[in-house]
């Protein structure tokens, strides 16, 4: 069935530094999702990308979809305190002759101060 | 948050009990998924549905059944609790019209222990 791989499980890093979590489809992907999950909390929903190489950006974070829509990657710029959490991607793709929403294992951030 | 409201929030139960998770929504979205997650695994699908009475299994559907007689309530049953069902559940609706234009608003979770 289809797989969607997240790297790297865990990233640690100093505020200020820059952050990049990777997603790969086993299968060519309808659209791609990101969300953010808080320590304790329930996941957000941050963004779709939808188009071959489609590349787009809220403040710090900036999302890419690749050309062959099978991959992905979410770029945090100079981290804060704040985007502490696990960041997950979610893929639409076809499973057994139906689409299905498919997450990866998202990556963990912590940012020490 | 998005009109979606999970019960119980906590509950610990006993290995070969039945147990029944409640998803609730207020907005008459089309799909409802349930979720489960674990360390390491991240969120599995457990069971999705996209209207009364259609449902549809997810990768890990094993021991689940769910029922949606209304448009807003999505039930997660657990026909005979296991501990390897330990683990927070998440109902998250999808917004959209269809799957390719929709996001997931998750509810808050369900912590269930079983013992």
């Amino acid at each position: 069935g289809q797989q969607v791989m997240q790297i790297p499980q865990y990233q640690h890093v100093q505020e200020g530094e820059d952050f990049t979590t990777y997603c790969n489809s086993s299968t060519t992907l309808s659209n791609i999702q990101w969300y953010k999950q808080r320590p304790g909390g329930h996941p957000v929903f941050l963004i779709q990308l939808v188009k071959s190489g489609e590349v787009k950006k809220q403040k710090r974070l900036t999302f890419q979809f690749g050309e062959a829509k099978k991959n992905s990657s979410l770029h945090i710029t100079a981290t804060q305190t704040t985007d502490v959490g696990t960041y997950f991607c979610a893929g639409l793709g076809t499973q057994g002759g139906s689409e299905k929403l498919v997450f990866g294992k998202g990556t963990k951030l912590t940012v020490n101060p | 948050d998005a009109g979606i409201t999970q019960s119980p929030r906590h509950k610990v139960t006993e290995t070969g009990t039945p147990v029944t998770l409640r998803c609730h929504q207020t907005e008459n979205h089309r799909y409802m998924y349930w979720y489960r997650q674990d360390p390491g695994h991240g969120l599995r699908l457990i069971h999705y549905s996209y209207g009364v009475k259609d449902t549809d299994k997810g990768e890990v559907s094993d021991g689940y059944s769910v029922s949606r007689s209304k448009t807003e309530d999505f039930l997660l049953t657990l026909e005979s609790a296991t501990s390897s069902q330990t683990s927070v559940y998440f109902c998250a609706i999808g917004r959209g019209i269809n799957l390719r234009n929709t996001e997931a608003f998750f509810g808050q979770g369900t912590r269930l222990t079983v013992v």
